[in-house]
Parts: structure tokens; sequence; C-alpha cells
């Protein structure tokens, strides 16, 4: 079946620095989704994405559906500490969802 | 417009027994997928219905069954429950499979 590989794991960063997660698979989607749980909650949509080489932006939030529709990152600009959480990519070949395995964000104040 | 509802929002067991849990979609989804996260871990895949029926399974034993009704709630039961289902129960909802998906808050199963 597909796998999405997300990377890094997990991330310790201080406050206010930039931040990039991404995913990548073997298999192409037409759509990249990325979410994000706060601990005990479900995932929250961030980003949708819907077209190889979009480039989408929610806030301090900007996300890319790669070119080769194998791929997506995330970018968090000038974090502050409400953005701490499990960060999900998921991509949709047109038969079912395939998450990744998240990226845990910690930061520092 | 309502979000996805599960029901209940926590739930103890004790080993041995069943556990029901509820998903209820958006209003005009029709694909229903539940998973299963450990503390802290990720989202392991357990169930896709999709227009009333299961379109996929994940890697799980076979007392790990549901279903979908006619107006595309969801349920998922597990039998014989083990301390290790203990975890947080989410359901995701979509109108299509091409269109963004999105989750309930969870159900948190502890078993005893």
């Amino acid at each position: 079946g597909q796998q999405l590989n997300q990377s890094p794991q997990s991330m310790f960063i201080q406050e206010g620095e930039d931040v990039s997660m991404n995913c990548t698979s073997s298999s192409i989607f037409n759509t990249w989704l990325w979410y994000k749980q706060d601990p005990g909650e479900g995932p929250v949509l961030l980003i949708a994405l819907y077209k190889a080489g979009e480039l989408t932006s929610n806030g301090r939030l900007t996300a890319q559906f790669g070119i080769t529709r194998k791929d997506s990152f995330l970018n968090i600009s000038a974090s502050i500490p409400s953005d701490v959480g499990i960060y999900f990519c998921a991509g949709n070949a047109g038969n079912m969802l395939t998450f990744g395995g998240g990226t845990r964000l910690m930061v520092k104040p | 417009e309502a979000g996805v509802t599960q029901s209940p929002t926590h739930l103890i067991k004790t080993r041995g027994q069943q556990a029901t849990l509820r998903c209820s979609p958006i209003s005009g989804h029709t694909s229903v997928y539940w998973y299963q996260q450990a503390l802290g871990l990720g989202l392991q895949f357990l169930l896709w219905y999709d227009e009333g029926e299961e379109r996929n399974r994940g890697n799980f034993p076979p007392r790990f069954s549901g279903r979908q009704f006619p107006n595309y709630s969801s349920e998922l039961n597990v039998n014989a429950l083990e301390l290790e289902d203990s975890a947080l129960y989410l359901c995701a909802t979509h109108r299509d499979r091409w269109r963004e998906a999105f989750f309930g808050q969870g159900t948190r199963l502890t078993v005893v």
C-alpha cells in the first residue's frame, strides 16, 4: 500500500525560529493535507493542496504540493509557544487517505 | 454546520468487555475513517467506510469491527478488550476522496 515518510519525527526549537517539515512518498498523490493535533484532541486541518506546484499560506503557515506530486512541505515562520503539537501530513491518491507518522514540535520560550 | 462528532468522549471498560464507539459525519460526508492513536504516537489506520461499505481495513485483529449506517454515521466495535486497546480513537470524514477530511474530537478508551 501507499506510505508517507514524514520528517523530522520531532523538533525542539526556540521561539521565533522558522520550522520546516516534509512528507515524501513513492506514489503520486492528488491531494495533500496538513493537520495539527493538540494533546488529547482530534487533528485540525491547517492547509489543503490540490494541484502540483500549488503554494498555499494560512497565516504563518505555508505549504507546497511538490511538482512531482510525490512530496509536500510545511513551513511555520516565527514560531510561538502555541505552535506546540503534532503535525501530520496526509495524501490521497483517489482511493483512501494515507497519513504520515507525524512531526512532534516543541517550542522553547 | 456541525462538525464531526464522536461519542462518548471518554469510555472506561474492563478487560474482556466490549466497547462501542460512534461517529457522526458532517452533513453530506459519505466516507468515514477510523484511527487508533496510542499515547503520543501516530495514527494507526483501522477501517475505512465509503457509501455504506467497508473499503479497506488496517492491520488489526478481527475483534475490531464496525459498520456504516444508511445516514453515513459509523460505529466501531471492539470485542474482548485488552489493556493495550487503551488509546484515543479518532474518526475522520470527507465528502469525496478528492477533498479534505475532518476529524472528530476522539473517544478516549481506557481498559482496566
